[in-house]
């Protein structure tokens, strides 16, 4: 079945350095999601990306959906301590549907 | 801003029991869902509820699991007979089309 991935699993970052998770799906997507989970938190929902080669901005983070729209990276510019949690990538399973296939995630921790 | 209410926060069972966690989604919202998260894991889905029936269901949601919409508000999963395995974070999510979704606070369930 289809399979998303994420590496790296773990990434520990000083402050002030920048930071990136990239995101593989093992098929063609309709759109790719980006949640952010706080360490004891839920799911929260930061973007979608539609468009082949697509790129979004949230002040520090920066989205990415590429050409294929096979894969996604998540860039963080400068981190900050309340960037901690896990950043997890998601994909529905098909078009048009609400089931979506979550990658293992990356958890970020950053050193003040 | 509306959020997915989730009830109760956590659950002690014995093996064998029968749980109901509980879903108040966001109250526009046409499209539900339940996923669950081992500790330390990723997010899986469930299963998809839309129009009173359930749209897709995962391997995980086998015979034990149910799902209902007893009224206008709440959303609720059963599980019969609980199993050591179905410790886990269960999330319930709402979206307004088959897109966003809202994750709830979650629910931790603990089989003994």
């Amino acid at each position: 079945g289809q399979q998303v991935m994420q590496i790296p699993q773990y990434q520990h970052v000083q402050e002030g350095e920048d930071f990136t998770t990239y995101c593989n799906s093992s098929t063609t997507l309709s759109n790719i999601q980006w949640y952010k989970q706080r360490p004891g938190g839920h799911p929260v929902f930061l973007i979608q990306l539609v468009k082949s080669g697509e790129v979004k901005k949230q002040k520090r983070l920066t989205f990415q959906f590429g050409e294929a729209k096979k894969n996604s990276s998540l860039h963080i510019t400068a981190t900050q301590t309340t960037d901690v949690g896990t950043y997890f990538c998601a994909g529905p399973s098909r078009p048009n549907t609400g089931k979506l296939i979550f990658g293992q995630g990356t958890t970020l921790q950053v050193k003040p | 801003e509306p959020e997915v209410t989730q009830t109760p926060s956590h659950q002690v069972t014995q093996m064998g029991q029968e749980v109901i966690l509980r879903c108040v989604p966001i109250s526009n919202h046409l499209y539900f869902y339940w996923y669950r998260q081992i500790l330390g894991q990723k997010v899986e889905f469930l299963v998809s509820f839309y129009n009173n029936e359930i749209s897709e269901k995962s391997e995980i949601f086998d015979d034990q699991f149910s799902v209902e919409r007893p009224d206008g508000s709440n959303f609720t999963l059963k599980i019969r007979s609980t199993k050591l395995e179905d410790s886990a974070m269960y999330f319930c999510a709402s979206s307004g089309g088959q897109e966003t979704q809202y994750f709830g606070p979650g629910t931790r369930l603990l089989v003994l």
